[in-house]
């Protein structure tokens, strides 16, 4: 089956830096990954979406690479602030009929003032 | 416009007793997933419905677990008898997604339902 692994349970970084998370994958062809956002007590918030034949991903302070050959997915924030503190899931899903969405273990990332 | 929405928020039951969440998914979206997330893990997929109809439900503890989507609308996940290692949160999740392109398969989750086994 397939396995989804973030680098590291808990990333800390000084406010103002840019903060890089890991998501590698195997046993697993995605069509396209997620990021997702999710604080204490609530359920995860969609991000970004990046397909197989994109390389980079933007959105404002966000951004994305995929590289399939890797297996590996790279999210950064730059800039980062307190309030980007919360745990962050990437989720790889397929282009067919089910739209399978399987989540990763997470990082949580804490910005430091 | 609405979010997903569940229910209850909170549960507390004894080992072996039964117990069901509820989900009233965005409207029109098609796709429903319903995830278990453990303490310190990322979500775990149990049961994706599309429309009505189960299409992935490969991970799910079938002698204990049952889930439905009555006209698919809401749904509700089931689990007969609990042991105490289902203490998690169980999240619901919607898309508009169809299948077939990466359009439109953002999930939008509800705040889960925390279940506590004792």
């Amino acid at each position: 089956s397939q396995k989804i692994e973030q680098n590291s349970e808990a990333l800390n970084i000084q406010e103002g830096k840019t903060a890089t998370l890991t998501c590698n994958y195997t046993n697993y062809s995605p069509a396209y990954l997620q990021w997702y956002r999710q604080d204490p007590g609530r359920g995860p918030v969609f991000l970004l979406l990046i397909r197989e034949n994109e390389k980079e991903k933007r959105k404002e302070r966000l951004k994305v690479t995929f590289d399939t050959t890797l297996k590996q997915s790279l999210f950064h924030i730059t800039a980062s602030q307190p309030a980007d503190s919360a745990t962050y899931l990437c989720a790889l899903g397929k282009q067919t009929g089910a739209n399978n969405l399987f989540f990763g273990t997470g990082t949580r990332l804490t910005v430091i003032p | 416009e609405a979010g997903v929405a569940q229910s209850p928020r909170y549960k507390i039951i004894e080992k072996r007793q039964s117990v069901a969440f509820w989900c009233n998914p965005i409207s029109g979206h098609a796709t429903l997933y319903w995830y278990q997330q453990i303490l310190g893990q990322g979500p775990k997929l149990l049961i994706q419905f599309q429309n009505n109809g189960v299409v992935d439900d490969s991970q799910l503890p079938k002698d204990r677990f049952s889930a439905e989507r009555l006209k698919g609308v809401d749904s509700t996940l089931k689990i007969q008898p609990a042991k105490l290692e289902d203490s998690a949160v169980y999240l619901c999740a919607s898309s508009l997604a169809r299948g077939g392109t990466p359009l439109n398969t953002e999930a939008f989750f509800g705040q889960g339902t925390r279940l506590t086994v004792v």
